[in-house]
């Protein structure tokens, strides 16, 4: 079974601080790709970065980056200068065939002004 | 492009009747995926379909439920004899063909079932 797990149900970070959100998934296979979603209250699932499994370099979109470690199937999300609009539900994804996503549980990460 | 559409956005009905949500993906996107979500999980895969072909289905999708998608367009899902464990958030996503693509997700529409 695939699985996604993430462990820290609610984080919380300093406005302008910065935040790593953790995700280790299980997998057997050796080509696949992994997400962050942003799902704010009341509002619809974003795409916050994506990662291949076969790319060395780790995925970076502005203040959004990952610490991708593929030997230990984790797959963190770090959010620097965090603002009070990166207030969500994070989401891990992990897609091993290109026909369906696997997600984790969630993080709630406030921002404290 | 407009992003993908869910309607209703909300809906409430009571145990035993049936229910059709509807999706409306991104235009020209293939792909359309359909994932319930309950409180304090992750969405949870139910069946896809590529044009008007549905290709997977999850064991979550039982007997009850089915999808459509005819003409390879829009997408509906039925609910057909409410239980309470239905109650969840329902999500339809969309992407172009191909593997591994970014999914784009609607706002959903949130099943109460008394």
């Amino acid at each position: 079974a695939q699985t996604v797990t993430q462990s820290q149900p609610e984080m919380s970070v300093q406005e302008a601080e910065t935040v790593t959100l953790s995700c280790t998934y299980d997998t057997s296979e050796s080509d696949y790709y992994l997400f962050w979603y942003k799902q704010p209250p009341s509002r619809q699932m974003i795409l916050v970065i994506r990662q291949e499994a076969y790319k060395q370099q780790n995925a970076t979109e502005n203040r959004f980056s990952v610490n991708f470690q593929k030997a230990a199937k984790s797959f963190s999300l770090k959010i620097s200068d965090s603002q009070l609009g990166d207030a969500a539900m994070y989401f891990c994804a992990y897609d091993p065939t290109g026909n369906q996503f696997y997600f984790g549980t969630g993080t709630s990460l406030t921002v404290i002004p | 492009d407009t992003g993908v559409s869910q309607n209703p956005r909300h809906k409430i009905t009571k145990r035993g009747q049936n229910v059709t949500f509807r999706c409306d993906p991104i235009s020209e996107h293939n792909r359309l995926y359909w994932y319930r979500q309950t409180l304090g999980q992750g969405p949870e895969f139910l069946t896809y379909f590529q044009n008007e072909a549905q290709l997977e289905k999850s064991r979550l999708l039982s007997d009850r439920f089915s999808a459509e998608r005819p003409k390879g367009s829009f997408s509906t899902l039925e609910i057909q004899r409410t239980e309470q464990g239905d109650s969840a958030m329902y999500l339809c996503a969309s992407t172009t063909l191909g593997g591994h693509e970014t999914q784009y997700f609607g706002p959903g529409t949130r099943l109460l079932v008394l």
